[in-house]
């Protein structure tokens, strides 16, 4: 499964959008970019995934770059329980398992 | 709304006594997965189950975690002896795999057991 590279931490305003960015430069054609997010003391949430188009879910959107080389994750109005670590993670469709790596630590500020 | 159920909550244990942890999947989801989350770092899979069959674990500690899936629905994942380094999150989740007819295997995650071992 491809690596990706995450910023270690965002902060972002409450009422604007986060846009998180993911690098995966080594994506392979059928691999897929997935988004979980994990609020403190909780287990992982599924947030969104997407192979070659954009996508865009009650939650969030997700931009994938022409050459898939990366994306972004966008939480259009952010609030504060958006507060979280958002992990990036490209794999095969059904095949494979997830690899989280750090994540990115975004902060929703008042 | 069908959530992944996990018990305990939390865990304290002294070094070299033995401790289980049970999870309850989603009903009807195929597979399986025990996941163990080191404080500041992403989850690390340690076995995912099909039905009642182990497809991977190649991160599993054998000498001293165990972990079974009897009947292809909970799941229990033991450690014997614990060691300090064992603390840390542990987390379930499960999806519906094959069965579900997913071109995707979306998880979902149970809230964990927090294990502490002094």
């Amino acid at each position: 499964d491809a690596k990706t590279t995450q910023p270690t931490s965002m902060d972002c305003a409450e009422g604007r959008a986060a846009n998180l960015p993911c690098n995966h430069s080594t994506i392979s054609g059928n691999e897929y970019v997935y988004w979980y997010r994990q609020i403190h003391s909780q287990g992982p949430q599924y947030i969104i995934h997407g192979l070659k188009n954009n996508e865009t879910n009650e939650m969030a959107s997700l931009i994938i770059t022409e050459d898939r080389k990366s994306s972004t994750l966008i939480l259009p109005h952010a609030t504060l329980r958006d507060t979280a670590v958002y992990y990036c993670i490209v794999k095969g469709g059904s095949q494979g398992n997830l690899i989280f790596g750090k994540g990115t630590k975004l902060s929703v500020k008042p | 709304e069908a959530e992944v159920a996990q018990s305990p909550r939390y865990k304290i244990t002294e070094k070299s006594q033995a401790v289980a942890f049970w999870c309850d999947p989603i009903s009807g989801h195929a597979t399986l997965y025990w996941y163990r989350q080191i404080l500041g770092q992403g989850p690390e899979l340690l076995v995912q189950f099909q039905d009642e069959s182990v497809v991977d674990d190649s991160q599993l500690p054998k000498d001293r975690f165990s972990a079974e899936r009897l009947k292809g629905v909970d799941s229990t994942l033991k450690i014997q002896p614990a060691e300090l380094g064992d603390s840390a999150m542990y987390l379930c989740a499960s999806s519906p795999g094959r069965s579900g007819g997913y071109s995707y295997n979306e998880q979902f995650f149970g809230p964990g057991t927090r294990l502490t071992v002094l």
